[in-house]
């Protein structure tokens, strides 16, 4: 399977502002994901990265919030703006790496961010 | 939208016993019902599939059923070893990719 990188590794920041996260991987892939997990909890689906156009979002996120940049199909990032402690979770990317074997998806390492 | 049940919250087994797990899933149109495994600090790991086509798979000591009329489908885990303890996530897909979780099963395995 791929290999996926994130960064960073974890944060801890202060409400108000903003922190990018990158996902990287080291073969090229048809889909790229955003996923939040908070503390102790299950994995939600923030949005597709889609490469060269606008992430699709899911309910209860919006672009506002959380830009998503996708400029290749190696490369994600995910922005979360003006955060507050309620954005405090473990932010993942995840991948697809082959229509052929369609829906398997792997995770990168994760992002622990802490918003103080 | 999709929506996953996942039960139980929380099981223990002795050492050697088996593990049993299950998901109920809403939309009839979801085709793929992936299993991870979450270890505490890690990423969730994939650890067996199931699609729409099959009924059954399995992996050495791991296996999955899915029974699509009823709309659930089990993760089994046999002769269960310490190693086994973590988190799993049942999951349910439609072609478009985008999985739903369910709320996860804390795994004990007691020596």
């Amino acid at each position: 399977s791929a290999v996926i990188s994130q960064k960073p590794s974890r944060d801890i920041c202060q409400r108000g502002t903003s922190l990018t996260i990158q996902c990287q991987v080291d073969s090229q892939v048809t889909m790229m994901f955003w996923y939040r997990q908070q503390p102790g909890q299950s994995l939600t689906l923030i949005a597709t990265a889609n490469q060269g156009s606008e992430a699709t979002y899911e309910s209860g996120f919006v672009i506002d919030k959380f830009p998503i940049s996708r400029p290749n199909l190696t490369f994600s990032t995910l922005t979360v703006s003006n955060m507050s402690p309620e954005d405090s979770s473990i932010y993942l990317c995840s991948v697809e790496t082959s229509r052929s074997s369609y829906n398997e998806q792997f995770f990168g390492p994760g992002t622990r961010l802490t918003v103080l | 939208g999709e929506n996953v049940e996942q039960h139980p919250s929380t099981l223990s087994v002795q050492e050697g016993d088996s593990a049993v797990i299950k998901c109920t899933y809403s939309d009839s149109a979801s085709n793929y019902f992936p299993w991870y495994k979450q270890e505490l600090g890690k990423r969730p790991q994939l650890i067996i599939d199931i699609r729409s086509n099959v009924g059954e798979k399995k992996d050495q000591r791991i296996a999955v059923t899915l029974n699509k009329t009823a709309k659930h489908f089990s993760l089994h885990i046999t002769e269960t070893q310490p190693e086994d303890s973590a988190v799993y996530f049942c999951a349910a897909s439609n072609s478009w990719g985008k999985l739903q979780f369910g709320a996860g099963t804390q795994v004990v395995v007691t020596p």
